[in-house]
């Protein structure tokens, strides 16, 4: 099956801008979707498809995709995005059905 | 607005099976537009896409975990299940489950939203 890598730690001082990245195969095939998790709390769907925000996501986060990388960028971060971000694509290997997660990037605000 | 809850034992033991129902809210798990998935999160880790099943009862799961995952939908109640079998401590996890949606077009990925609470299961004797 495909892995998705990310950076394990990135940090991003108060009202700067900060991109997070997923990198694999699949990703070449598949756009990635993105999720916001906070200790103690399930994942948040952030971003999906070429570059869509579920209701009530603010516009500060976009997606993007190029090669086998696809990027979660906040433009503008607050303290209250300080979470953990993991992206989620489909398998390009196999059968095209399963699906993977990356490890996840711990986002520290400063 | 679609709402999604676990339920389950919060202790099960080594070399049993875990069962998890997820009971859906708001929606159907009837409906052809979505995929019903599971997914962990160990402690202090990160997450697993576990499996997912469909509403005709077709499902699909991790290859890594396949031939311990069993899902199940029961459409009357508006439920989806899960059963692990022959678990160890290293199934100790969060165990969520996911509304899972497909994207159109050549490079559309899938997504999950909205996501359970979440439910602990611990494995232990």
């Amino acid at each position: 099956s495909s892995e998705l890598t990310q950076d394990p730690a990135v940090s991003v001082a108060l009202g700067q801008t900060v991109r997070i990245t997923c990198q694999g195969d699949s990703l070449r095939r598949y756009y990635a979707s993105w999720y916001q998790q906070k200790p103690g709390q399930a994942p948040v769907l952030v971003i999906y498809g070429k570059n869509n925000r579920p209701s009530g996501i603010p516009d500060r986060f976009s997606g993007s995709s190029s090669g086998n990388t696809a990027s979660l960028t906040i433009t503008g971060a607050q303290a209250e995005d300080e979470a953990d971000y993991y992206c989620n694509s489909r398998d390009s290997s196999g059968n095209h059905l399963d699906r993977v997660f990356g490890g996840g990037t711990k986002l520290t605000v400063l | 607005q679609v709402q999604l809850q676990e339920s389950g034992p919060g202790l099960v033991k080594p070399s049993e099976t875990l069962s998890l129902t997820c009971t859906v809210s708001g929606g159907s798990v009837s409906s052809s537009s979505y995929y019903w998935s599971w997914i962990r999160q160990p402690p202090g880790k990160g997450l697993e896409w576990i499996g997912y099943i469909y509403h005709s009862g077709s499902t699909n799961s991790n290859p890594s975990l396949k031939s311990r995952v069993t899902t199940s939908v029961d459409t009357s109640k508006n439920q989806f299940s899960l059963k692990l079998s022959s678990v160890t401590a290293a199934d100790t996890a969060v165990y969520y489950c996911a509304r899972d949606l497909l994207g159109y077009g050549s490079r559309g990925g899938n997504w999950f939203d909205p996501w359970g609470q979440g439910t602990l299961v611990t494995v232990s004797s």
